[in-house]
């Protein structure tokens, strides 16, 4: 099946800084989501995006599906980016492969 | 604002005895799941409804059951809760075109907030 997998693991930064998170899959996929799961657990849906570029203010994500990977992008880092960001891509029957998780700390 | 709610937020119960987790969408999807996240990991599916086809995975145990009465609600059942089942639980929407030759899983799936289990 589907391998996916994020660095780093762990991310420390100081507010205001600027950051990249990877996720790698090994197989081709019509789908690649990108979550923040906050301190409080809540699961927010950040990108849905199988190919290209998106922006959402501060925040923005790149798929190249051909070569495999997705990357998202932080920049300014407040405190309230904290939590896990994890990325997800479907396998059949409607499972999402989800990769380990960047667990990310801004201090201020 | 169309969303997907989970009640209750936090929900304790005494070890072995029945408990239900509830989820609504205002959404319209016709795909609902549930998942279990344990702390530091990714979400672990349990099952999904297509509509109103039930699908269990493979290695969710038989204490967990699921109903889905219409297509707004859908309820987890935990039969005889353990202490091993303490978790998150989230519940997730996703609208699946009924197409031949279509893609399961393929579709942006939209979570509630989870209701967080304590097994005492």
């Amino acid at each position: 099946g589907i391998q996916v997998e994020q660095s780093p693991p762990d991310l420390i930064l100081q507010e205001g800084a600027n950051s990249t998170l990877r996720c790698n899959f090994s197989d081709s996929v019509n789908n690649l989501q990108w979550f923040h799961q906050n301190p409080w657990g809540q699961l927010i849906n950040l990108f849905y995006i199988p190919s290209g570029t998106k922006q959402n203010g501060r925040l923005s994500a790149t798929t190249v599906a051909t070569e495999r990977y997705s990357l998202l992008y932080i920049s300014s880092s407040q405190t309230t980016d904290s939590g896990v960001y994890f990325c997800a891509v479907p396998d059949s029957n409607y499972q999402l492969i989800w990769g380990a998780g960047t667990k990310l700390i801004i201090k201020p | 604002d169309a969303m997907v709610i989970q009640n209750p937020r936090y929900q304790v119960t005494q070890f072995g005895k029945p408990v239900t987790l509830s989820c609504s969408q205002t959404l319209n999807h016709n795909v609902m799941y549930w998942y279990q996240q344990k702390s530091s990991q990714a979400p672990k599916l349990l099952f999904h409804y297509y509509d109103k086809d039930f699908n269990n995975e493979a290695d969710t145990p038989d204490n967990f059951q699921s109903r889905r009465p219409n297509t707004s609600f859908c309820f987890l059942d935990i039969r005889s809760p353990g202490l091993g089942d303490a978790a998150m639980y989230l519940c997730a929407t996703s609208r699946e075109p009924q197409l031949a030759g279509f893609v399961a899983g393929s579709y942006e799936q939209y979570f509630g907030p989870g209701t967080r289990l304590t097994v005492t």
